[in-house]
């Protein structure tokens, strides 16, 4: 079974402080893809990004980056000089290809406050 | 179009109207889903349709009843529900096949349900 782990809940940090969000997965699959979305108070889930098991390449885009390393099933999000529009929960999910659609397993998501 | 719309944004009914969400996109995605999300929690899946035909119903309550018209269009259709079906419902749609580009599902802005 698949399985996605965010230990932290809640993260407060002070704006421009680096702060980095955990997240553990766990399946018996060898193609699987993992996600990082991003919901503001508002509800919308916005997608942040993709990363499929054989591209164990480093990402970054703007203040974001992303560590995976299947080696220790982590799939890790930091952001580097955090702003107060960053403040929302921040789910890491799995998601494996089925016959004719896809599955997506969530973790609990982690809130994300940024003061100023 | 890159985009799951969702109407109505918000919803407001008592136990014993009858009302409808739905969800509509144009990416010529073949799988799409129902969500249902409480506050501070993460997305819980509820249906999936593929290729028009549902493939799962994980254990919902009958008077939430899904329909899929056609390929671009998804309806959840409301009847007698309880005060604690209020949530966010989130559609999302993915287009099924191998390799990275597939799989992904796009999530539309939500309907905020409240039961009175």
């Amino acid at each position: 079974a698949q399985k996605v782990t965010q230990a932290q809940t809640e993260i407060s940090v002070v704006e421009k402080e680096d702060v980095t969000l955990d997240c553990v997965y766990e399946t018996r699959d060898t193609t699987y893809y993992l996600f990082w979305y991003k919901q503001p108070p508002s509800g919308e889930l916005v997608f942040l990004i993709r990363r499929n098991s054989f591209d164990e390449q480093n990402e970054i885009s703007g203040r974001y980056s992303w560590n995976f390393q299947k080696s220790t099933s982590s799939f890790n999000f930091t952001i580097t000089a955090s702003q107060v529009v960053d403040s929302a929960v921040y789910f890491c999910a799995l998601s494996e290809a089925r016959a004719g659609y896809s599955t997506l397993t969530f973790g609990k998501g982690t809130m994300l406050l940024v003061s100023p | 179009d890159t985009e799951v719309t969702q109407t109505p944004k918000h919803l407001v009914m008592g136990m014993t109207n009858k009302k409808s969400l739905k969800c509509e996109q144009h990416m010529g995605h073949r799988a799409m889903y129902w969500y249902k999300q409480k506050a501070k929690k993460p997305p819980e899946l509820m249906f999936v349709y593929s290729y028009e035909k549902l493939s799962i119903n994980e254990s919902v309550p009958s008077r939430f009843s899904p329909e899929c018209p056609n390929s671009s269009l998804l309806n959840l259709h409301l009847h007698a529900l309880q005060p604690e079906d209020s949530a966010l419902y989130l559609c999302a749609s993915s287009q099924p096949g191998q390799g990275a580009s597939y799989n992904e599902q796009f999530f539309g802005p939500g309907t905020r349900l409240t039961v009175l």
